[in-house]
């Protein structure tokens, strides 16, 4: 089965330092998300994208974070100026979302996460 | 706004017992369930999903979930857990895509323990 796969696995940054997630999907998915797991605690929906744009956001995602697919493939999550509550693991997750309403068009399907430690 | 409570934070349970964990859900559309189970240090696996149709769905591991609208409840069950099933576990709940893209509302985990 195809996977999604993140990297890096594990980044480790000085606080006010940007980062960059990085997600390859699935190859025919067309909607991609990014989640925030803050240790010990439950995972929270951060934002969607589709067609090249944001389709939702939370309020957790502020003007320090923004997202974008640049070259067709890679879909990147930006940390303009990290803070040290921003460490937390954060997954990528894909949906095909073709013949949308069906059961396989609305599974989203993560990658491994990468956990971003701010110090 | 929806909302997904597991009520057990922690369960304890001995190799080859049965297992339930519970999880309900607040959603104004039609819901669109999920388990997941996530390993220490590991992604989201899928474990199954609840779409429509019939009720009772069977997920991979032996897994199974059991959806109760009228309780607004999708339970997961395991007849006999084995030491590799220790992990935590999510619930999640989706809409229906209809062209939407909504992101998942996921409970807090509940963490499985197998004692030999």
């Amino acid at each position: 089965e195809p996977e999604v796969t993140q990297t890096p696995s594990h980044q480790v940054t000085q606080m006010g330092q940007e980062v960059i997630l990085r997600c390859v999907p699935i190859s025919n998915h067309l909607y991609f998300y990014w989640y925030r797991q803050i240790l010990g605690q439950k995972v929270e929906f951060l934002v969607s994208f589709y067609n090249n744009e944001i389709s939702e956001k939370s309020e957790i995602f502020d003007d320090q974070f923004s997202v974008e697919r640049p070259d067709g493939s890679n879909f990147t999550l930006k940390i303009r100026s990290t803070k040290l509550e921003d460490s937390a693991m954060y997954f990528c997750a894909a949906r095909r979302g073709e013949a949308p309403g069906t059961s396989d068009a609305d599974t989203q399907y993560f990658g491994p996460g990468t956990r971003l430690t701010v110090l | 706004a929806q909302s997904v409570t597991q009520p057990d934070i922690h369960i304890t349970v001995s190799e080859g017992a049965s297992l339930e964990l519970r999880c309900n859900y607040s959603y104004g559309a039609t819901p669109y369930l999920f388990w997941y189970v996530q390993s220490p240090g590991q992604g989201l696996q899928l474990l199954l999903k609840y779409f429509s149709g019939d009720t009772l769905v069977q997920g991979i591991k032996g897994f199974e979930a059991e959806f109760k609208r009228s309780q607004s409840s999708f339970n997961l069950r395991k007849p006999s857990v084995h030491w590799s099933d220790a992990a935590e576990y999510f619930c999640a709940v989706g809409a229906l895509s209809g062209g939407g893209a909504d992101g998942l509302t996921f409970g807090k985990g509940t963490h499985l323990i197998i004692q030999p």
